[in-house]
C-alpha cells in the first residue's frame, strides 16, 4: 500500500506566478489535511478536505490560498501570485474515513515550495 | 486546542532510554495525547496516542498520570536513528486538525 504522495518534491517559483501543489492519499484515505512548515518552525495547520467537500480552512490565508479535493484525481493546494514569504515546505496528510476526521495522520514527504 | 510546553532540546547516548515530558494544564476531557516523530525534510510520523494510564507499543510507551495535565513520551535503548524532532499535541477526538508546537529536538551520539 502506497504511502501519501506529493508532487513535486521541489517547485521553484519566481514572484508573481502560480504554484500547483499535489496530494494523493492513501489508498481509502477520503481525508486529507495540508500543512505549511517555515524554516525552523513546527507545522501549521491549513486545510482539512473531504472528498468535493471543505472541512476546516481556518488556517488558510485568506488571499490567494485555495484547496480543493475533487471526487476523482489528488487534492490541490494552489497558490496564486506567489510571494517570497510562501516559501515553504507544505505537507499533505490523510487517514481513512472516520467520522470528524483523525488525529493519527498519514504525512506525505512535502513539497518544498522555493519563491525567488 | 490545548497548548502544549515541552524542552526545546534533548541529548542522549545510544542504549540509553530518553523521556520527554509535555505539559497540557488545559486539557479537556474529550482530548488526546499523540505524539509525532520528524526527521529532517520529512513529514511528520505518528508514533503513539493515549487518553490515559500507559500506553505501549513496538517504538514507544506513553505515560499519563490521573490528572492528565502532562505525559511523558519514554523511548527505550534509543540509537542514532531516534534523532529527530518530537511533538506533543493535544487534540479533542472529533476534529483532525493538529497544532503542532517547536517540538522537541533530540539528538543520540555514540
Amino acid at each position: 500500500n502506497a504511502g501519501v504522495m506529493q508532487n513535486p518534491r521541489h517547485l521553484v517559483r519566481r514572484r508573481g506566478q502560480e504554484a500547483r501543489l499535489r496530494c494523493s492519499p492513501m489508498k481509502g484515505h477520503s481525508h486529507v489535511y495540508w500543512y505549511r512548515q517555515l524554516p525552523e518552525e513546527g507545522l501549521k495547520f491549513m486545510v482539512y478536505l473531504q472528498k468535493e467537500n471543505i472541512i476546516d480552512e481556518s488556517g488558510m490565508p485568506k488571499e490567494r490560498f485555495s484547496a480543493e479535493f475533487p471526487k476523482e484525481g489528488p487534492s490541490i493546494l494552489r497558490i496564486q501570485q506567489v510571494v517570497r514569504g510562501d516559501s515553504a515546505a507544505y505537507f499533505c496528510a490523510s487517514s481513512p474515513p472516520v467520522a470528524g476526521g483523525s488525529y493519527e495522520q498519514y504525512f506525505g514527504p512535502g513539497t518544498r515550495l522555493t519563491v525567488t | 486546542l490545548a497548548k502544549t510546553t515541552q524542552p526545546i532540546s534533548m541529548d542522549s547516548y545510544e542504549g540509553q532510554e530518553v523521556n520527554i515530558t509535555c505539559s497540557h494544564n488545559n486539557i479537556a476531557t474529550n482530548d488526546y495525547i499523540t505524539w509525532y516523530q520528524q526527521f529532517p525534510s520529512q513529514g511528520p510520523r505518528f508514533i503513539i496516542q493515549g487518553y490515559k494510564t500507559k500506553v505501549t507499543n513496538e517504538v514507544a510507551s506513553l505515560f499519563i498520570p490521573a490528572d492528565r495535565k502532562s505525559s511523558t513520551l519514554s523511548l527505550p535503548r534509543v540509537s542514532l536513528s531516534d534523532t529527530a524532532v518530537y511533538y506533543c499535541l493535544v487534540a479533542s477526538g472529533s476534529w483532525g486538525k493538529l497544532q503542532f508546537g517547536a517540538g522537541t529536538q533530540v539528538v543520540v551520539t555514540p
